[in-house]
């Protein structure tokens, strides 16, 4: 099946520095991706639509100069977490839907986040 | 995603079978989804079904839908300690043209040996 590569997997760093999380759709091209993020023992909240080309679509209280998308070909979208604070320690997970299965939206593994 | 309930724990023997239960809010939806998280991992597409279907068996998992009451279920046959997990429903959200996912709160089942 589709399969959608997320790296890191969990990352470390101090309070002022950025952290870029990488979402590859392996087998397939993905004009769209989506990055969701996850709070402990919480649900998923979409925090943007990456556009390949174009771009990214935030949802309303996401802050795009603090969290910079980049959708530069069809097959990887990176989302970077500028002048992380310790509030922005979460969860982040990628996903994607194949176009030859529409109906299905793949996710990566996901990034575990700390900010100390 | 506040708006797509669920309980928020389940807890079986193991060999019993599960019930997970969802409501959503969409009576429009196209496809309504499970979606299974393990500790610390994505999200894992269990199964999903299209909404002009009452139910879909796939192996140990059953899905039933009632359109009529927007309530959405996974029963899991034999439920083994591999099980244990959280469980997402999820459905499209109400707007033209937009194809990500709202997801429910989760519910965490916990297997017993």
């Amino acid at each position: 099946g589709a399969v959608v590569s997320q790296h890191p997997s969990r990352v470390i760093c101090k309070s002022g520095t950025s952290v870029k999380i990488e979402c590859r759709s392996l087998d397939f091209q993905a004009t769209t991706m989506f990055w969701y993020r996850q709070f402990p023992k919480q649900s998923l909240m979409l925090m943007a639509t990456s556009n390949e080309g174009s771009k990214a679509t935030y949802e309303q209280g996401v802050e795009k100069d603090k969290f910079l998308i980049n959708h530069a070909s069809l097959t990887l979208s990176t989302l970077t977490v500028t002048s992380a604070h310790p509030e922005d320690s979460s969860f982040y997970i990628c996903s994607a839907r194949d176009p030859r299965v529409y109906e299905k939206l793949f996710f990566g593994s996901g990034t575990q986040l700390s900010v100390l | 995603g506040e708006d797509v309930e669920q309980s928020l724990f389940l807890s079986v023997r193991e060999g019993d079978s599960s019930v997970i239960n969802c409501t959503y809010t969409d009576s429009s939806s196209t496809y309504l989804y499970w979606y299974k998280q393990e500790p610390g991992a994505g999200l894992q597409l269990l199964t999903y079904i299209f909404s002009n279907m009452d139910m879909k068996q796939d192996q140990r998992l059953t899905v039933l839908l009632n359109k009529k009451d927007k309530h959405l279920s996974l029963r899991i046959a034999d439920t083994q300690t591999g099980d244990s997990a959280i469980y997402f429903c999820a459905e499209p959200p109400p707007q033209t043209g937009a194809n990500n996912l709202f997801f429910g709160t989760g519910t965490r089942l916990t297997v017993i040996p």
